[in-house]
């Protein structure tokens, strides 16, 4: 099984509230992204966990939150949702670290802030 | 920094022509290109991966050749089906120590009857 799940595929949020986005794999990977995609945008990566290991991108890095309290799970929290954090938020997972891993991917949570 | 560049937001064609999907990247580091495709409402799933110089890749009828001279990874098709419609990820990995995907800003293939 290489399925990748996401919870919840909506969420519909108000400017100001915590947002918190689940994701899960049955692989035991050893790492998980999440990325940001918007309309006609590159996915754009926030961070990672390789284990237990959080690496987030300089430009998110005040941004994004995220914990894995086991191999199978990793969430992604905003603190305070804005406006500009509406957005498909993609998760995936790969067995390594090595450039030539696969990532399987999960099909998204559409995250909608009002 | 390293970029992927897809020339081609939409693309629309008609069932059983050929299709080139346009994929340049720019990495300073020895590079392995991958190519995902998102079907409407589903996970981004690989479609192709390479990292040897001038050989060509296949799975499902698509083929893609690393061209490290020209720093291209083109997506092919000889004839597309209407199953093919999809939103079509190109994505760079470089040789570092982490996994880390910079992807194309993603082509829009319509297949119409």
């Amino acid at each position: 099984d290489t399925t990748v799940k996401q919870n919840p595929r909506y969420k519909l949020a108000r400017v100001g509230k915590p947002v918190n986005l689940i994701c899960s794999q049955t692989m035991n990977h050893d790492t998980m992204y999440w990325y940001q995609k918007k309309p006609n945008q590159a996915p754009k990566l926030l961070l990672f966990y390789y284990d237990k290991i959080l690496n987030r991108e300089a430009d998110t890095f005040e941004k994004f939150q995220s914990s894995r309290p086991n191999n199978s799970f990793c969430s992604l929290y905003i603190g305070s949702a804005g406006l500009e954090y509406s957005a498909m938020y993609l998760c995936a997972s790969s067995r390594d670290r090595g450039n030539q891993d696969t990532q399987y991917f999960g099909p998204g949570t559409r995250l909608l802030v009002l | 920094g390293d970029s992927v560049t897809q020339t081609e937001g939409l693309v629309t064609l008609t069932k059983g022509l050929p299709v080139m999907l346009n994929c340049t990247y720019q990495t300073t580091y020895s590079p392995f290109l991958f190519w995902y495709v998102q079907h409407l409402n589903e996970a981004p799933k690989l479609l192709l991966k390479s990292s040897t110089d001038n050989k060509r890749t296949e799975h499902q009828g698509f083929y893609a050749t690393l061209h490290k001279s020209s720093s291209s990874f083109h997506l092919q098709k000889s004839s597309v089906q209407l199953s093919d419609s999809a939103l079509y990820f190109c994505a760079l990995s470089e040789m570092s120590n982490y996994n880390v995907l910079y992807f194309g800003s993603g082509t829009k293939l319509t297949v119409e009857p």
